[in-house]
């Protein structure tokens, strides 16, 4: 079953643009975490967020996860061409005790 | 840094054949996961195991089994491959928590003929 639902599924963007993914998911967490994969490559953790968190930060990216809404968001600023990959949600669901991922957006930075 | 490593980048087997998919993890991590990723389906988990010798199965453990016998290794085996085992296998794992940060090895992609 899928919790986590990436919105969009494709976002192609102008290098130095910002990059805005969201995700919704079901039900209750105790976090959100963000993932980036390069084309046929393993998942790479960039963010986690706790539930009793609604901001934060790591270099050039912003997160934002609004509970009362099951909604998170993404942000990447002044995008690079090395940002192409694409990006995954995942929520631990409560007490599902494992993680659930979401099927992703693919970003694409054009030079 | 975590480093967790899987034993083949590319595999191709044939229908019928025993596979076995490694995968390694130096941080003394209690926790291992084995997933597939298909395109339109994103990461489905097949087992994972929380301790030695433990295993949990996944959302579709169904033509896999896995075996932990060290803590840094868990094999994930599919006893008579199928061509609808075509697919990407991710290793990951994590300590604390099941749902805590994981960290994922490069990939598999497997193609059975």
């Amino acid at each position: 079953s899928q919790q986590g639902e990436e919105d969009p599924q494709a976002l192609s963007i102008q290098e130095g643009e910002n990059a805005t993914m969201n995700c919704s998911y079901k039900t209750s967490i105790n976090n959100l975490q963000w993932y980036r994969q390069n084309s046929g490559r393993g998942l790479v953790h960039l963010i986690l967020i706790r539930s009793n968190e609604r901001e934060k930060h790591s270099g050039r990216l912003r997160v934002t996860l609004d509970t009362s809404k099951k909604s998170s968001s993404l942000l990447i600023t002044a995008s690079r061409a090395a940002d192409t990959a694409s990006y995954f949600c995942a929520t631990d669901g409560g007490g599902a005790q494992k993680l659930v991922f979401g099927q992703g957006t693919r970003l694409t930075i054009n030079p | 840094d975590v480093k967790v490593t899987q034993s083949s980048r590319y595999l191709v087997k044939r229908t019928g054949e025993k596979v076995f998919l490694e995968c390694v993890q130096d941080m003394d991590h209690e926790n291992m996961f084995w997933y597939r990723q298909d395109p339109g389906l994103g990461l489905r988990l097949i087992y994972f195991s929380y301790d030695v010798k433990m295993k949990e199965k996944g959302d579709i453990p169904e033509g896999y089994s896995v075996s932990r016998e060290k803590k840094e290794r868990f094999s994930l085996i599919l006893e008579s491959a199928s061509t609808n085992q075509t697919s990407m296998y991710l290793c990951a794992s994590t300590w604390g928590g099941l749902g805590e940060t994981q960290y994922f090895g490069p990939g598999t992609r497997l193609l059975v003929l």
